[in-house]
């Protein structure tokens, strides 16, 4: 069946220090989307990606959607521990999500 | 506040025994969207409905069942509990039946403990 793989499952970095979780489908996504769940919280929306090769920024994230629209990548530019959380990517196929199972990020400060 | 509300927040309760989880979706969204997140898993997707109606099934156990109700809240029965059904059970709406721009708005979740 169709799977969103995402590496590495934990990250942790020094305050400051950039991150960058991997994502990558067996099929190709009609879309791509990034939740961030922080420790006891519920994931939220981050951002979603549609064309081929599209980057956007949100501050001091960036994201990314391979020209194949296979996979897709989260960078954090000089981490802070408020970027401490699980960053799941979440392919769009069929009208349905399939969630990664997310890298878990630890900021040390 | 997401505007997703379930309820209860924590439910403990015995093996075999069954129990209900309610999802009040936020307003003007019409999917309710029900994933199940054991210990340091990923979300397992479990069923959707859009507006009244089931129109996608993932990893749902025989044994849980869902529905959706006029008023478009829902609620996920899981019946003959086992210990390792023991996770967070999540609820998400959107606007639409797709994946949608905005994408999925959860609720803080439930957290079910089978003792």
């Amino acid at each position: 069946g169709q799977q969103v793989m995402q590496i590495p499952q934990y990250q942790h970095v020094q305050e400051g220090e950039d991150f960058t979780t991997y994502c990558n489908s067996s099929t190709t996504l009609s879309n791509i989307q990034w939740y961030k769940q922080r420790p006891g919280g519920h994931p939220v929306f981050l951002i979603q990606l549609v064309k081929s090769g599209e980057v956007k920024k949100q501050k001091r994230l960036t994201f990314q959607f391979g020209e194949a629209k296979k996979n897709s990548s989260l960078h954090i530019t000089a981490t802070q521990t408020t970027d401490v959380g699980t960053y799941f990517c979440v392919g769009g196929s069929q009208g349905n999500l399939i969630f990664g199972k997310g890298t878990k990020l630890s900021v040390k400060p | 506040d997401s505007g997703v509300t379930q309820t209860p927040k924590h439910l403990i309760t015995a093996t075999g025994q069954r129990v209900t989880l309610r999802c009040s979706p936020r307003s003007g969204d019409l999917s309710v969207y029900w994933y199940q997140q054991s210990l340091d898993q990923g979300l397992q997707f479990l069923i959707q409905y859009y507006n009244g109606e089931e129109r996608a099934k993932g990893n749902i156990l025989e044994r849980f069942s869902a529905q959706q109700f006029p008023d478009l809240h829902s609620e996920l029965n899981l019946s003959s509990l086992e210990l390792g059904d023991s996770a967070l059970y999540f609820c998400a709406s959107s606007v639409g039946w797709g994946t949608g721009v905005y994408g999925y708005t959860f609720g803080s979740g439930t957290r079910l403990t089978v003792v």
